[in-house]
């Protein structure tokens, strides 16, 4: 199993400039999340996803649109990129089995928006 | 709704020294607790998680954590540092419903950073 992949791995944007951020995942998990990671904040939830069609918002949504089509997949897009989005994204999925949550997190899209 | 604390932004030990990073919690709910460990420019790496059973959870590399409902603590600790321990440690925390799952929705502290002097 490839585990959970993410592309691209490094991104500069214009502000403005629209851009998607692809995440997927081989190990048939129900859940997949979307998070970022900026200094002194941890890392914060963007967006989650409960199956296949089923999206909902995390603590900071705004300016991210998020849709999941299919069980493997789950992009993150940004229509009008801002410098506040520059940022480090992860993307993560997770299934709940034998009373245990297990996550895994993929290794990262760093995003600059100048 | 939860929420996560980590005391102290940046703790610096020595090599060899007792490691202890601070987590206290906030959760309406029974909660998962999790400890992750990020190396600079990696991604995250589960150390250890708490789910109800034991409350004295050992993780890999040597750290372990216990959970503390009184204190709403989950303090993650190493007795003997080591130079490769230098990294990022966040604590992490799910709230589950009725059913267990939280649908894999996490929230986490802001992260300490751990220096090691030789």
């Amino acid at each position: 199993n490839a585990g959970v992949t993410q592309t691209p791995k490094f991104q500069v944007l214009k502000t403005g400039q629209s851009m998607t951020l692809q995440c997927a995942q081989d190990m048939n998990h129900e859940y997949m999340s979307w998070y970022r990671q900026d200094p002194g904040m941890g890392l914060r939830l963007i967006h989650y996803s409960v199956g296949a069609g089923i999206t909902d918002q995390g603590e900071v949504p705004n300016g991210y649109n998020v849709s999941r089509s299919t069980t493997e997949d789950f992009p993150l897009r940004l229509l009008s990129a801002a410098p506040s989005q520059t940022s480090v994204y992860f993307c993560a999925s997770s299934y709940f089995r034998d009373a245990q949550e297990t996550q895994y997190f993929g290794p990262g899209t760093r995003l600059l928006v100048l | 709704a939860q929420s996560v604390t980590q005391l102290g932004s940046h703790v610096s030990v020595s090599e060899g020294a007792l490691v202890l990073l601070r987590c206290n919690y906030s959760s309406s709910v029974p909660p998962y607790l999790f400890w992750y460990v990020q190396y600079p420019n990696q991604g995250l790496q589960l150390l250890l998680k708490y789910t109800s059973a034991a409350t004295l959870v050992k993780g890999i590399n040597g750290f372990e954590a216990e959970f503390k409902k009184s204190e709403t603590s989950f303090h993650l600790t190493k007795p003997s540092a080591h130079m490769s321990d230098a990294a990022e440690y966040f604590c992490a925390v799910s709230a589950s419903n009725a059913g267990g799952t939280s649908y894999g929705k996490l929230t986490f502290g802001q992260g300490t950073i751990l220096t090691v002097h030789p």
